[in-house]
């Protein structure tokens, strides 16, 4: 089973400043690798796919990276509603698993 | 507008069983692989099983494997999940979704349209 590390566990970010989350593979999952952001109470959304591509109606601020075992999440220029729980999840091959996620706080 | 709705979640005792539902609407249901992804109170989350659209391929996380059966009934536009054998540690918020095609030649890819969930809830 891969396993999918993510850090840091709490981001807090002053609105306007750069926010970057990481995640690690404990093998390579190549580009099989997804972003979810998950508000309280609500169902995780897709925001980026193939480690760097922006899903249907995802702001620009959003940028994903990496390949292999090492990813990131960079939101440029943080917004209050961008406060939120973010997840990594591979599905390069089965089981496909999530990371423990990252908690994004506004200053 | 892609749908997804989900049902059938309730309080169980351990060892019991339930069926969960997805209704799905707004796509061409058997053409796309779907799946259940599970959220414990408080927690992260967890891929439990995928179906393709044909329902012919199915997977299991090794937590479920021989409890729980993942189907699909095209014609009803419907996706289940039935549990068998439950324990306290399968009490979470089970989400469907869809999943778009990305890895080349296969069905599977991130899940790009959730449902709301519906919780479960395993205790005597």
């Amino acid at each position: 089973e891969t396993v999918m590390t993510q850090s840091p566990a709490t981001l807090s970010v002053s609105p306007g400043e750069r926010a970057t989350l990481s995640c690690r593979a404990s093998q390579s999952v190549n580009n099989n690798l997804a972003w979810y952001q998950q508000k309280p109470g609500q169902a995780p959304s897709l925001l980026i796919y193939g480690a760097s591509t922006r899903a249907s109606d995802i702001p620009a601020r959003f940028t994903g990276g990496g390949s292999g075992t090492d990813f990131t999440l960079t939101i440029s220029s943080l917004q209050s509603e961008d406060s939120a729980v973010y997840y990594c999840q591979h599905f390069n091959n089965w089981p496909w698993t999530f990371g423990q996620g990252t908690r994004v706080e506004i200053k | 507008e892609v749908q997804l709705l989900e049902s059938g979640g309730d309080l169980v005792q351990p060892g019991g069983s339930l069926r969960l539902s997805c209704a799905a609407s707004g796509f061409t249901f058997s053409t796309y692989a779907m799946t259940w992804v599970r959220q414990a109170p408080g927690k992260g989350l967890e891929c439990v099983s995928l179906i393709s659209g044909s329902g012919g391929d199915t997977y299991y996380a090794d937590s479920v494997k021989g409890r729980f059966t993942i189907s699909r009934d095209n014609s009803k536009n419907t996706l289940y999940l039935q549990m068998n054998s439950l324990r306290a540690d399968d009490s979470a918020v089970y989400y469907c979704a869809k999943l778009v095609p990305f890895r080349a030649g296969t069905p599977w890819g991130p899940s790009d349209y959730w449902g709301q969930g519906t919780l479960v809830t395993v205790s005597s």
